[in-house]
């Protein structure tokens, strides 16, 4: 059972925008980064966004991140077909003194 | 460019012991805390263990701790995780991850491509 709490599913149509949750609590997203994953079907998974919000180099602006507290959001505008994947966040938890991740959420574009 | 790659990953049976090993190369590796990760098949990611940069510190799952051993040797750039007590339960793709900045025991920024194991009788 993962700490983080994210929803199971999403959708949205092409051109759409969508936004993806992640609840924790004091201990990891409340004190700590988030860092949020795309894994596409057969592949490793790839880093979307660190420290919060910010975007690697080559990763589109269409996808933002946002923290507030103990929970953080992924916004995808302009869905595309190939935004189709799982979506994890994760954060260090002070507690565990260990990363723990979302249980993820697949995207799916209608 | 940074590569991360997995290897020694097959089938065990219960009980028994594994060592998964990652060379990492394009990046100085003795500056940068690493992780495990795991994904049973279908399922989720699960962080397995950590170590600091200097080998200082290592950190571990709950569902590992005892079990599982991260280990670094930076005069080859590798890591590895040596696999004792094999369960069912333990049977996934294992990455390899090296973390955002250095120094610090922070996320992963670059995984390898993972290596399969497999835990059956």
């Amino acid at each position: 059972q993962s700490v983080l709490t994210q929803p199971p599913s999403a959708s949205g149509t092409p051109g759409q925008g969508v936004a993806l949750s992640c609840s924790g609590s004091t201990s990891n997203i409340g004190s700590n980064y988030v860092f949020w994953y795309q894994q596409l079907p057969g592949t490793a998974p790839k880093l979307l966004i660190s420290k919060n919000n910010q975007r690697p180099s080559g990763v589109p602006d269409r996808f933002s991140g946002s923290k507030s507290g103990t929970s953080a959001s992924l916004a995808i505008s302009g869905l595309r077909s190939e935004d189709e994947a799982d979506y994890f966040c994760a954060a260090w938890d002070d507690s565990v003194r260990g990363v723990l991740f979302g249980g993820g959420t697949k995207l799916t574009v209608l | 460019q940074i590569q991360l790659v997995e290897s020694g990953g097959g089938l065990v049976q219960p009980g028994m012991s594994l060592r998964l090993s990652c060379v990492a190369s394009g990046f100085t590796f003795s500056d940068y805390a690493m992780h495990w990760v795991r994904q049973t098949p279908g399922k989720g990611l699960e962080w397995v263990a950590g170590i600091s940069y200097d080998d200082s510190n290592k950190y571990y799952a709950d569902s590992v701790k005892g079990r599982f051993t991260i280990s670094r040797d930076s005069s080859k750039n590798t890591l590895d995780l040596h696999l004792s007590g094999l369960r069912p339960e333990d049977t996934a793709v294992y990455y390899c991850g090296k973390v955002l900045q250095p120094y610090y025991i922070t996320l992963i920024d670059d995984w390898g491509q993972g290596t399969l194991v497999t835990v059956s009788s």
